[in-house]
């Protein structure tokens, strides 16, 4: 079964108007997580890696401000996209990993975004 | 640094045909190498794994062999379905917590 949850699977928003992604590690502890953004057709863009207490490290070019990131507990990452506009319609997909090594990713079913 | 690099899609193919999709990478140390596939609509889901040189992965009727020597991991299937079009994506890990992948292949599969 799954073992990252991802919530809501599709959200359509006003712009202006900000949401919240949810992501839950179910059976594991995950101090990071990863936020992934997905263009039609294109491959995960890596958006940031969520640091359970403390701030999120963003890759370049990705706006904190914008999509703002908290890691509140060990199995829960929000994503926040505040003050959505058009442009930020896209897929986005979280994912993480249990913390011995080389273990794969696991990945949430995706959050598909249109802001109206 | 570290990348990988896939081999460009579409790739389409009749039911039952062999797929290869060729990935190799670059990187320092001594990574690990995966394959995911990603279903219309979905998110991605681990297909197979290899953690050191010569290892061969497999799930499905899928297999990768983890090739240092051309750095390479390509993914194969001896007969193909309907049911495997999807996205496939070459990823390489290092230890470390990120992950670096590739493009994606996309598979078309006719009936």
């Amino acid at each position: 079964g799954a073992v990252v949850s991802q919530h809501p699977s599709r959200v359509i928003c006003k712009s202006g108007t900000s949401v919240k992604i949810e992501c839950r590690s179910l059976d594991f502890q995950a101090t990071t997580m990863f936020w992934y953004r997905q263009f039609p057709k294109q491959s995960l863009m890596l958006m940031a890696t969520s640091n359970e207490g403390s701030k999120a490290t963003y890759e370049q070019g990705v706006e904190k401000d914008k999509f703002l990131i908290n890691h509140a507990s060990l199995t829960l990452s929000t994503l926040t996209v505040t003050s959505a506009h058009p442009e930020d319609s896209s897929f986005y997909i979280c994912s993480a990993r249990r913390e011995t090594y080389n273990s794969p990713l696991h990945f949430g079913n995706g959050t598909r975004l249109t802001v109206t | 640094g570290n990348s990988v690099t896939q081999m460009e899609g579409p790739v389409t193919l009749s039911e039952e045909a062999f797929l290869t999709i060729n990935c190799t990478y670059t990187a320092t140390g001594y990574p690990s190498l995966f394959w995911y596939v990603q279903y219309p609509g979905e998110g991605l889901q681990l297909l197979l794994k290899a953690t050191k040189a010569d290892d061969k992965g497999s799930n499905k009727g899928f297999e990768a062999t983890y090739r240092k020597e051309t750095t390479s991991f390509h993914l194969e299937k001896g007969s193909v379905q309907v049911s495997d079009s999807a996205v496939y994506f070459c990823a390489l890990g290092t230890g470390g917590f990120k992950t670096i992948f590739g493009a994606g292949t996309r598979l078309f599969v006719k009936a």
